[in-house]
């Protein structure tokens, strides 16, 4: 497709399930990060792939957080043992170079 | 550590009113500047990107500018409409750092 998408797009779950979310980059675009944005906070980095290099986790929250991407497209972000507090908008980007990243829909996830 | 700060939080204006939305950062040692808008419920969508070496970029009755070393950049509305109204996110991609920084926002309300 022509941009970054994203599923599913809305996700409520009960905590203490794990949860999945899928990113589909722009096709060429090397680098894919997970971002959240939370009510009343600002956009959060989670974690950043570039080709092959090892990713940079700096930003997951704990360690019931982790993503991988495959074949260094698609990438999964999971969120094991869903708390309350996980509970915003999951937004991943794609770019090529410092040419700015471009956003998919996100996901909305709700922990009840 | 970046950090960004956009003033006013929000902004509410007659239809054809020109307006300027303000971006600051802490750190000059930027890559690049980029100005998304956010509707309610939907992801972000890029603007216009500043590289660190150009001073402006226009877009429609959009325009930017950017003055790295006083750590400021604008965006420029010209001639606005109802349905300009949104969230303007500017966000910073830091030199050594492949994560963009964003401000809280301006929430942009243009009254018909």
């Amino acid at each position: 497709g022509a941009g970054v998408s994203q599923s599913p797009s809305n996700k409520v779950t009960e905590k203490g399930k794990d949860v999945e979310l899928r990113c589909d980059p722009i096709s060429g675009h090397t680098a894919l990060y997970w971002y959240r944005q939370s009510l009343g906070q600002g956009l959060e980095f989670l974690i950043y792939f570039q080709g092959n290099s090892a990713p940079d986790k700096s930003g997951l929250p704990s360690d019931r957080f982790s993503a991988e991407r495959t074949g260094g497209s698609v990438s999964t972000l999971t969120i094991q043992r869903t708390q309350q507090e996980d509970s915003a908008v999951y937004l991943c980007a794609s770019s090529l170079g410092v040419l700015g990243q471009f956003f998919g829909p996100g996901t909305r996830l709700t922990v009840l | 550590k970046q950090e960004v700060t956009q003033i006013p939080a929000a902004l509410s204006v007659p239809e054809g009113e020109n307006l300027v939305l303000n971006c600051s950062f802490t750190d000059s040692a930027i890559y690049n500047l980029q100005w998304f808008r956010q509707d309610p419920g939907k992801g972000l969508t890029s603007l216009l990107l500043i590289q660190s070496s150009q001073r402006e970029q226009t877009s429609g009755r959009l325009n930017a500018s950017l003055d790295k070393s006083s750590g400021r950049s604008t965006l420029y509305i010209a001639a606005s409409q109802p349905g300009d109204s949104a969230t303007y996110l500017c966000a910073v991609l830091g030199g050594g750092s492949e994560k963009l920084v964003f401000g809280k926002g301006t929430k942009l309300t243009v009254n018909p």
